[in-house]
């Protein structure tokens, strides 16, 4: 069953904790993406990685950070320096740019919400 | 960096055909077209996308003008599942990286 997992779909930050989102996916893409929507909003871009260990920022970059050390997992790290991380995060994956079929595929998501 | 306009909302009736349209006038000569839908707290996903030619899948079928500054997409019979966001997206198949989504359009069927 291939497809992008995120996990865990709900996940509560305390003040000054940094947290980790999993994304995991076995459909041998390349390239990777990280989102942010609030609510009534479009999808914003966090981090991206064509490739594995090199990944690069979006357009909201600061306050989170990144590692892709294996071609299948790309996760987000929500530092303390994010100071408005509540959103619903968005993991997709696509085949490598220059392809036809430049597809990006979408996890389930991870709602994040501070206590 | 917005480079396509479409309406807030709209509503069809069940079983009628949805036709979503948008506006993207600053299209450049390599940039697909590409629509997806978002159902309430999922991930967005895939419909369908062309550079010039009138493309159907199982899903929908889109309609690009010739000039290429706008496209339809067509929803031919719609079902009260197909109550969504969808947004259209313009970007060249060698970036690989910039997905805009704006606001989209948000389409209620309406029994």
């Amino acid at each position: 069953d291939g497809g992008i997992t995120q996990s865990p779909k709900y996940l509560f930050r305390k003040e000054g904790q940094n947290v980790t989102l999993s994304c995991e996916q076995n459909l041998n893409h390349d390239a990777m993406y990280w989102y942010r929507q609030d609510p009534g909003q479009g999808l914003r871009l966090i981090y991206y990685s064509q490739i594995v260990n090199d990944f690069q920022k979006g357009d909201i970059a600061e306050g989170y950070s990144v590692s892709r050390e294996k071609k299948e997992s790309f996760p987000l790290t929500v530092t303390s320096a994010q100071k408005n991380p509540t959103a619903f995060y968005l993991c997709a994956s696509s085949t490598p740019p220059g392809t036809t079929q430049n597809i990006q595929y979408f996890g389930a998501g991870t709602r994040l919400s501070v206590l | 960096d917005a480079k396509t306009t479409q309406p807030p909302s709209m509503d069809c009736a069940e079983g009628r055909a949805a036709n979503l349209p948008c506006n993207h006038s600053t299209i450049s000569g390599n940039e697909y077209v590409y629509w997806y839908r978002q159902i309430h707290s999922q991930g967005p996903q895939y419909i369908i996308h062309g550079l010039k030619n009138n493309e159907t899948n199982e899903m929908a079928s889109l309609i690009i003008t010739e000039d290429r500054k706008s496209s339809t997409l067509i929803l031919p019979h719609a079902t009260l599942r197909d109550t969504a966001v969808y947004y259209c997206i313009v970007l060249a198949s060698n970036t690989g990286n910039q997905f805009y989504f704006g606001t989209g359009t948000s389409l209620t069927v309406i029994p």
